[in-house]
C-alpha cells in the first residue's frame, strides 16, 4: 500500500537555527499537505502543495513540492519556540481522494 | 463557528467494556474520518465514511465500529475485542472525492483502568 515517510523523526534545535523535514512517498501524489500538531493538540492544516516544483512561503516557513510529485519538504528558518510541534506530511489516497495518507512525523523541539 | 467537536475529552475504559466516542461536525462535510494516535507515532486510519449510511474499513478497523447516521455525526465504538485501547483519537471531516484539507477535532485520550 502507499506509504508516506519523513525525516528526521525528531530533532532539537536552538532558538534562531533553521529545520528541515523531509517527506518522501511510495506513489506519485497529485498533491501534498502539511499540517502542525503542537503538543497535546490536534493536527491543524499549514498549506497545499498542487504543481510539480511548487515552492510556497509563509513567513519564515518555505514549503516545495519535488519535481516528480513524489517527495517534499519543509524548512523554517530561525526557529522560535512557537515552532515546537509535530509536522506531518499527508498525500491523497490512490483510491479515494479526500482520504489522506500521512507521514510518520517528525517532531521539533526548541530551545532557548 | 463551524467546527467538528469530540467528546468527552478523557475517557477510561475497564476490562471487557465498550465504550463510544462522541464526533459532530457543522462544516456540512460529507467525509468523515477516524484516526488512532499512538504516543510519538503518526496518524493511522480507522474507520471512514464518504457519505451518510455508508462506511469503510481503514489500515487498523479491528475491535472498533461506526455508524453513520446521520451527516453530522460519525460516532466511534471501541469494543473489548480491541485489546489495547489506550491512545489518542481524532476524528476529522473534509469534503468529499476533492483535495481539500482535512479539519480535526480536539480528540479524546482513552485509557484503561
Amino acid at each position: 500500500g502507499q506509504q508516506v515517510m519523513q525525516i528526521p523523526q525528531y530533532q532539537h534545535v536552538q532558538e534562531g537555527e533553521d529545520f528541515t523535514t523531509y517527506c518522501n512517498s511510495s506513489t506519485t501524489l497529485s498533491n501534498i499537505q502539511w499540517y502542525k500538531q503542537r503538543p497535546g493538540g490536534h493536527p491543524v492544516f499549514l498549506i497545499q502543495l498542487v504543481k510539480s516544483g511548487e515552492v510556497k512561503k509563509q513567513k519564515r516557513l518555505t514549503f516545495q513540492f519535488g519535481e516528480a510529485k513524489k517527495n517534499s519538504s519543509l524548512h523554517i528558518t530561525a526557529t522560535q519556540t512557537t515552532d515546537v510541534g509535530t509536522y506531518f506530511c499527508a498525500g491523497p489516497n490512490t483510491g479515494t481522494a479526500s482520504k489522506l495518507t500521512f507521514g510518520t512525523g517528525t517532531r521539533l523541539q526548541v530551545t532557548l | 463557528d463551524g467546527g467538528i467537536t469530540q467528546s468527552p475529552k478523557y475517557l477510561f475504559r475497564k476490562e471487557g467494556q465498550n465504550v463510544t466516542l462522541s464526533c459532530e461536525q457543522n462544516l456540512n462535510h460529507d467525509a468523515m474520518y477516524w484516526y488512532r494516535q499512538d504516543p510519538g507515532q503518526g496518524l493511522r486510519l480507522i474507520y471512514y465514511s464518504q457519505i451518510v449510511n455508508d462506511f469503510q474499513k481503514g489500515d487498523i478497523a479491528e475491535g472498533y465500529s461506526v455508524s453513520r447516521e446521520k451527516k453530522e455525526s460519525f460516532p466511534l465504538t471501541v469494543t473489548s475485542a480491541q485489546k489495547n485501547p489506550t491512545a489518542f483519537y481524532l476524528c476529522a471531516s473534509n469534503i468529499r472525492d476533492t483535495n481539500q484539507p482535512q479539519h480535526f477535532g480536539d480528540g479524546t485520550r482513552l485509557s484503561i483502568l
